[in-house]
């Protein structure tokens, strides 16, 4: 496709639901990124991919988070037993190249996920 | 680890004036640095992108600079219109860090008719 897209655009969850979010990036990209964004603060790094590989996990906030590329295209992000203070716009972005490299990001529009 | 603040947090000028929005980051080791504009409820526009080895780029009425000894970024926009207003993010690709944007919280920019 054209840009990156992301899968479902809106969520509404019960506390205690799990979700499933959906990236598909740009075709051939290679690096892939999510990214959390709380109302009215800047996006704040949640993981990264390299192909199928995830080198870099360290901001996802607690273990309920998960994210798979298996493939190394599209991308899942899970959350387990949603809470309220996930709410946020998860983005996702990607690169064509990786590691060591000055890229420019590509970013989703993004899925406003609303736990209840 | 590296910090992104974003000054001023919410900016009002009437239509066709030239303003400055500005940056600053705490670690001069990045990659590049990117400034974005975002829509009520929609994703991020990548605007300019700046490499570490650059002064400024340009793209019609936007020019953003960086002057990375002194960890700093600033976007001017000329002659503003209202389809302008928009939140402006700035954010940094560090060296250290895996390839992760940095972002600042923002500026949330309205222009008046």
């Amino acid at each position: 496709g054209a840009g990156v897209s992301q899968s479902p655009r809106y969520k509404v969850a019960k506390r205690g639901q799990d979700v499933a979010l959906r990236c598909d990036p740009i075709s051939g990209h290679v690096s892939l990124f999510w990214y959390q964004q709380a109302l009215g603060q800047g996006p704040e790094f949640l993981t990264y991919f390299q192909n199928e590989a995830q080198l870099d996990k360290s901001g996802l906030p607690s273990d309920r988070f998960f994210a798979e590329r298996p493939e190394g295209s599209v991308s899942t992000l899970k959350i387990q037993r949603t809470q309220q203070e996930d709410s946020a716009v998860y983005l996702c972005a990607s690169s064509p190249i990786g590691l060591g490299a000055s890229e420019e990001q590509f970013f989703g529009p993004g899925t406003r996920l609303t736990v209840l | 680890k590296q910090e992104v603040t974003q000054i001023p947090a919410a900016l009002s000028v009437p239509e066709g004036e030239n303003l400055v929005l500005n940056c600053s980051f705490t670690d001069s080791a990045i990659y590049n640095l990117q400034w974005f504009r975002q829509d009520p409820g929609k994703g991020l526009t990548s605007l300019l992108l700046i490499q570490s080895s650059q002064r400024e780029q340009t793209s019609g009425r936007l020019n953003a600079s960086l002057d990375k000894s002194s960890g700093r970024s600033t976007l001017y926009i000329a002659a503003s219109q209202p389809g302008d207003s928009a939140t402006y993010l700035c954010a940094v690709l560090s060296i250290q860090g895996a390839q992760k944007l940095v972002f600042g919280q923002g500026t949330r920019l309205t222009i008046n008719p």
